[in-house]
């Protein structure tokens, strides 16, 4: 596609449920990150893959929350019994390798109530 | 890991007039800075990145520096616009094997008063 793509744009759950987030980066990317960006902070590194295997998931803050790409494309964050404090903004990026610029997506507003 | 630290967190500036904004980073071995940025509830978007065999680089009415010995880097912005009101977001990748992970700073909220 032209651009990240991530769906949804909105979710709202209740504390305890299981959410999935789905990133679809940019044709031939290789790289793929998942940053958290909660009101008026600058994005937080959780997960960064390079093809289909977690390169880097130190950012990641507990085991409630886990990611995969199974296929080197489509990657998708999940996040187990919810709590209010997961609430944030989860933006998906994708790089070539070899340049390193990120293109984000629009990200995925997450509520918790 | 890396740091980094981003001030002012907020500008007020009138139009016409210069922003600086001005970011520290901690790892010694970090070798390429981005500015990003975003507007209200818009995805992040690169505006000018530096790496760290330069020290300055310009497009067109904005630039940017960098003092590796200092570890400091700083986005300047000319003949601001109205259209420039967003939040400005430095970064830095450490570098090392094959990670291309950039640690970002808060942000700084730009605002170009007509």
């Amino acid at each position: 596609g032209a651009g990240v793509s991530q769906t949804p744009s909105n979710k709202v759950t209740e504390k305890g449920k299981y959410v999935e987030l789905r990133c679809d980066p940019i044709s031939g990317h290789t790289a793929l990150y998942w940053y958290r960006q909660s009101l008026g902070q600058g994005p937080e590194f959780l997960i960064y893959f390079q093809g289909t295997g977690a390169a880097d998931d130190s950012g990641l803050p507990n085991d409630r929350f886990f990611a995969v790409r199974p296929e080197g494309s489509v990657s998708t964050l999940k996040i187990q019994r919810t709590e209010r404090g997961d609430s944030a903004v989860y933006l998906c990026a994708s790089s070539q390798r070899t340049t390193g610029e990120l293109f984000f997506g629009e990200g995925s507003r997450l509520t918790v109530l | 890991g890396e740091n980094v630290e981003q001030h002012p967190s907020t500008l007020s500036v009138q139009e016409g007039d210069s922003a600086v904004i001005k970011c520290t980073y901690s790892d010694s071995a970090s070798n390429y800075f981005p500015w990003y940025k975003q507007e209200l509830g818009k995805r992040p978007q690169l505006i000018i990145d530096i790496r760290s065999n330069v020290g300055e680089k310009k497009d067109q009415r904005i630039a940017v520096t960098l003092n590796k010995t200092a570890k400091h880097f700083s986005l300047h912005i000319t003949e601001t616009q109205p259209e420039d009101s967003a939040v400005y977001f430095c970064a830095a990748r450490e570098s090392g094997g094959s990670n291309y992970k950039l640690t970002f700073g808060k942000g700084t909220l730009l605002t170009v008063n007509p």
